[in-house]
């Protein structure tokens, strides 16, 4: 079992629509929790940052930890083709010295 | 503000060559590391450095090493390269190395022959 699971996609939704991104793990010392989205052959751009359970909201987007079930996720409200992109969850136990444990990504398909 | 810039940004080797990757952090963050991606993969840690020092290490051969120098700015050495070395090589900087809120660069795009 990998320690952070992400469904690859691709994930095709309609322009306007909720988008659901999830992530599950299995290390329970996890308690930094990241998305990035990441557009084809770009480097990475931090979009949420979450320390331990609970919600956090910037804009469109909502990012929500749920440590008990080791499981998070990513809304993206009013979804714009501009959002087409990877978007990779990532996570760490604090400390610093094992660095980030990404997901593969989803890769997210907003149609127009 | 500029952000993290890598260099070069796209290069050819062929197997059994060395490579150096060079990154510069954004200005005032102290902490530097460097990430493998393989295509259809996440990013994969391979170290992190702060105030010159070695902090982490991922799972990777010896032929991995890097410094980090009195400006914060880092190199990436591999060594007796490798087809499957082929990858993209992404820098990432932090103000504080114990969070993880890590801001990337574009990457290095590896390719090896």
């Amino acid at each position: 079992q990998k320690e952070v699971e992400q469904d690859p996609g691709p994930l095709s939704v309609p322009e306007g629509a909720i988008v659901s991104l999830n992530c599950t793990y299995s290390n329970s010392a996890f308690q930094y929790f990241m998305w990035y989205r990441q557009y084809s052959r770009k480097g990475p751009e931090l979009l949420m940052y979450t320390y331990s359970s609970g919600n956090k909201e910037d804009g469109r987007f909502t990012a929500q930890v749920d440590k008990s079930s080791k499981y998070i996720s990513l809304f993206i409200r009013d979804s714009q083709p501009s959002d087409s992109a990877t978007y990779l969850c990532a996570m760490n136990r604090g400390g610093g010295a094992d660095g980030l444990t990404f997901g593969k990504g989803t890769h997210l398909i907003i149609q127009p | 503000d500029a952000g993290v810039t890598q260099s070069p940004t796209h290069l050819i080797k062929t197997r059994g060559q060395q490579v150096t990757l060079r990154c510069s952090p954004i200005s005032g963050h102290k902490s530097v590391s460097w990430y493998q991606q393989v295509l259809g993969q996440g990013p994969q840690f391979i170290f992190q450095y702060y105030e010159k020092e070695e902090r982490g290490r991922g799972n990777f051969p010896d032929r991995f090493s890097a410094r980090q120098f009195p400006n914060y700015s880092s190199e990436l050495n591999v060594n007796a390269l490798l087809l499957g070395d082929s990858a993209l090589y992404l820098c990432a900087s932090s103000q504080d190395p114990n969070t993880g809120e890590l801001f990337f660069g574009e990457g290095s795009r590896l390719t090896v022959l």
